[in-house]
């Protein structure tokens, strides 16, 4: 258990809808990272967090969006959704800037677009 | 543009025998370089990770071998068991907290 929780574990939506996917980080960690893995690919940075402040962006579409709640928690928001969009969305949290260290990764949400 | 290139894709080896897996970067403002098991259905989970002060670190039967001037780093998997079988991403870092993804690496451990 890495201690990140993500939610839903599985989400199954149709095309032209809107899905929250919400993931609290582990305790004591200040960042938040979103990832994307499609079926059989890497994982794609998504968008990064840092004590509520977006840090850094990756390849994140104009339709996703995301935020980071002030108790740290934060939530990748998919509208418009297209079959595309299909994936499994990891969220990692690491203690924070300034130092390097380890990137615990949640369960992942699982998003099927029909 | 990709910061950390991996290779190979996929990997097949007999039970124990050595699995290698490389990864290249080009940024010398990374200082961690993790890698990460991950299990179908599972997110990943650090493997093992190393900083640019050590040439290899080792544990178990896993070990990072790193080269600084070439900007290359390797997973060594010694005595590969079925239970090995998953996919590996080699990772690297900076102060920026910033981590860049190789593409992974399907390894398979053959009985």
């Amino acid at each position: 258990d890495s201690g990140v929780t993500q939610t839903p574990k599985h989400l199954i939506t149709a095309t032209g809808q809107r899905v929250t996917l919400r993931c609290s980080p582990r305790s004591g960690d200040l960042s938040v990272y979103w990832y994307q893995q499609s079926l059989d690919q890497g994982l794609q940075f998504l968008i990064q967090y840092y004590n509520g402040e977006e840090r850094a962006k990756g390849n994140i579409l104009e339709r996703f969006s995301a935020q980071q709640f002030p108790d740290l928690h934060s939530e990748l928001n998919l509208s418009s959704l297209e079959l595309g969009d299909s994936a499994l969305y990891f969220c990692a949290s690491s203690v924070g800037w300034g130092r390097t260290g380890e990137l615990f990764f949640g369960e992942g949400s699982r998003l099927t677009v029909l | 543009q990709q910061q950390v290139k991996q290779s190979p894709q996929s990997l097949i080896v007999q039970k124990g025998g050595i699995s290698i897996i490389n990864c290249a970067y080009e940024n010398t403002a990374f200082d961690y370089f993790p890698w990460y098991q991950q299990f179908p259905g599972k997110g990943p989970a650090l493997l093992i990770a190393i900083r640019p002060d050590v040439s290899e670190k080792k544990e178990g039967r896993f070990t990072i071998s790193f080269n600084k001037s070439a900007k290359q780093f390797s997973l060594h998997i010694m005595d590969s068991q079925p239970g090995d079988s998953a996919t590996y991403f080699c990772a690297a870092s900076s102060v920026r907290n910033q981590f860049y993804f190789g593409t992974g690496t399907s390894l398979t451990v053959i009985p």
